[in-house]
């Protein structure tokens, strides 16, 4: 059964602070990893990762995905309270089928 | 350009009803997929459709169906419903089924009560 499984679920850290959130996966013909950002309900696009070891960056958040163990890592650094939200992690199969995790739940303190 | 729209944005039916919702995709988006985000499930996928046909459909009832039409439009049914269809039901839509692009709608809140 395919499955996506994040890490921790949720997580509480003041502004500045950098965070690390987890997103392991088992798939049957794995084409791509994705990360979205739910604040109110519409998950918006942050990164794609199809290849290992290839980190994307965009401003602080930065995604890197291992293709052999099977997981992928999404870092915020110097948080802010606009950071605050849902963060899902989705695997999208050969099928054309994505397979989302659950999401970590972000919240950042001034 | 205008993103995905979803109608109505907030619903609730009782047990036994049927519902229909819409979605709209972004204009020159072909493919449309439907969710459903529940607390405890997160995000499960329904089905996808691509020039009116379904190419996908998830791990659902038959109470769940949808069909889209000719201008990509595409509407979901869920008939018989019970207390646990309460969900955000969100679409998604992107150029055709090879494109990673999916842009989500704002989501249909139905409570079934």
């Amino acid at each position: 059964e395919d499955k996506v499984v994040q890490s921790p679920l949720s997580l509480v850290v003041h502004e500045g602070d950098t965070v690390t959130l987890n997103c392991s996966y088992e798939v049957t013909n794995f084409r791509s990893l994705l990360w979205y950002k739910q604040e109110k309900k519409a998950p918006t696009f942050l990164f794609m990762l199809t290849s290992s070891g290839i980190e994307k960056k965009s401003g602080r958040l930065s995604s890197i995905l291992d293709k052999k163990e099977l997981f992928s890592i999404l870092n915020i650094t110097a948080t802010q309270t606009g950071d605050s939200a849902v963060y899902l992690c989705a695997v999208q199969t050969g099928a054309n089928n994505l397979f989302f995790g659950t999401g970590t739940r972000l919240t950042v303190i001034p | 350009k205008a993103g995905v729209t979803q109608t109505p944005r907030y619903l609730i039916k009782t047990r036994g009803q049927q519902v229909t919702l819409s979605c709209s995709p972004i204009s020159g988006h072909r493919s449309v997929s439907w969710y459903q985000q529940t607390p405890g499930q997160g995000l499960q996928f329904l089905f996808e459709y691509f020039s009116e046909t379904q190419r996908n459909k998830g791990n659902f009832p038959g109470r769940f169906s949808g069909r889209q039409f000719s201008n990509s439009r595409s509407e979901m049914n869920v008939s018989t419903l019970e207390l646990g269809d309460s969900a955000l039901y969100l679409c998604a839509s992107s150029l055709g089924p090879e494109d990673y692009g999916y842009t989500f709608g704002s989501g249909t809140r139905l409570t079934v009560v």
